[in-house]
């Protein structure tokens, strides 16, 4: 049981490129979303999904775009990186929604330089 | 709107020294209020949670409805407290969407 997996770990790209953050989860969790950690600003929800083929905006969507074709896989887009989107994205699963169900995932570290 | 503030981005104690991070809220309804953590080199857990008013790792939290806030204490820290620590809010509507604080380093000195 892997829990919550995040692909890659770190990653550096240009101002411009795009990208997709991996996110799958082996635990049947019907609740995905993706959070940015920035100092100074917390965790803030950039996307979620509360199933297969049901996705919605959090706080922060500008920018990525996400699907969710499967139970298990939740990715999240950069369609076009900014120097604004460096940060350290975390992927969490829950059944749903509820928190004392919530992992995380170890966390993927954007820098757009 | 729903928001969580931690007044202290960083906090210094030493072992066996009381400590208190603070959590103030601002939301209309009833919220659900947590505390989470983050370990060094670990990935974000939750600590604890208002709703089961219990202790974890000599923590507790109470829900201060008046004063609106949530503040974590342990009457005597220990070295492996210290981490990264978030509040964090769910409205009643929100569906698990989760509203997090600034975040407090919490550092135990020996």
């Amino acid at each position: 049981n892997a829990g919550v997996t995040q692909t890659p770990k770190f990653q550096v790209l240009k101002t411009g490129q795009s990208m997709t953050l991996q996110c799958a989860q082996d635990m049947n969790h019907e609740y995905m979303s993706w959070y940015r950690q920035d100092p100074g600003m917390g965790l803030r929800l950039i996307h979620y999904s509360v199933g297969a083929g049901i996705t919605d905006q959090g706080e922060v969507p500008n920018g990525y775009n996400v699907s969710r074709s499967t139970t298990e896989d939740f990715p999240l887009r950069l369609l076009s990186a900014a120097p604004s989107q460096t940060s350290v994205y975390f992927c969490a699963s829950s059944v749903g929604g509820r928190p004392d169900t919530q992992y995380f995932g170890p966390g993927t570290r954007l820098t757009v330089l | 709107a729903q928001r969580v503030t931690q007044p202290e981005k960083l906090l210094s104690v030493f072992k066996g020294a009381p400590v208190e991070l603070k959590c103030n809220y601002s939301y209309s309804g009833s919220p659900e209020l947590f505390w989470y953590v983050q370990y060094s080199r670990q990935r974000l857990q939750l600590l604890l949670r208002h709703i089961s008013r219990e202790s974890i790792k000599g923590f507790t939290a109470d829900l201060n409805k008046g004063e609106t806030s949530f503040h974590l204490k342990k009457p005597f820290a220990q070295e492996e407290d210290s981490a990264m620590y978030y509040c964090a809010l769910r409205g009643g509507t929100s569906y698990g969407k989760l509203t997090f604080g600034q975040g407090t380093i919490l550092t135990v000195h020996p």
